[in-house]
């Protein structure tokens, strides 16, 4: 199996809303990503989890609030998104962080309102 | 801070006719990655490249990263109309992983 799955396809959310986006891989990765793109933009990194533990977080604004709750399963919770915010939200799997192929979902289209 | 830069950002070639694109970084790479985008789709691996000055081909596809580990090159021979898609080159400095710009590429048939 080397699908990444995400869940919702497509999201509309109001400013005041609370919703998550959820990631899934069972290739027994031990790295998992997420990206935000923008039309026309090329992926942008947020988010890098390593053995479960958060290793990277590219100065993303604490209305996106990662978790992993275990080596499988990355979710992306969001409160009082900005329009600003509307996007594909990416999630990608490696075997572990550090050069190694990534392997993407086919992500979420936010659309905040 | 890390740049990862491509050119040309679009390029419209006739069925047949070849393209290339070419990615520059502004700090030398571990490595590069080449990825593959649909339209409506999401990135797909295509090939990596650690080693100064490798070149690696896979059917029409040719990669080269360069001497210094800072410009790697996508050549495409004959493009066909399931090559349309945006290429991106993908950087890897120090556990950071930095997308390039893309090159959007179209096939007229």
């Amino acid at each position: 199996d080397t699908e990444v799955t995400q869940t919702p396809k497509h999201l509309v959310m109001g400013m005041t809303n609370k919703k998550s986006l959820k990631c899934e891989q069972h290739m027994g990765h031990r790295a998992m990503y997420w990206y935000k793109q923008k039309a026309k933009k090329p992926p942008e990194l947020m988010f890098v989890y390593s053995y479960e533990k958060l290793s990277i977080n590219e100065s993303v604004p604490s209305r996106f609030s990662p978790e992993c709750p275990n080596s499988s399963l990355l979710n992306l919770h969001l409160h009082a998104l900005q329009p600003e915010d509307s996007a594909l939200y990416l999630c990608a799997s490696s075997r572990q962080d550090g050069g190694y192929e990534q392997y993407f979902g086919p992500g979420t289209r936010l659309t905040v309102t | 801070g890390q740049q990862v830069m491509q050119i040309p950002q679009y390029q419209h070639v006739q069925e047949g006719e070849d393209f290339t694109t070419y990615c520059n970084s502004s700090t030398t790479l571990s490595n590069i990655q080449w990825y593959k985008q649909r339209p409506g789709g999401h990135p797909v691996f295509l090939i990596q490249l650690v080693k100064s000055g490798e070149v690696k081909k896979q059917k029409r596809l040719t990669f080269q990263f360069g001497e210094a580990k800072k410009n790697s090159s996508l050549h495409i021979t004959a493009t066909q109309t399931t090559d349309v898609g945006t290429y991106f080159c993908a950087g890897d400095n120090f556990n950071k992983f930095y997308f390039g710009s893309g090159t959007k590429l179209n096939v007229k048939p």
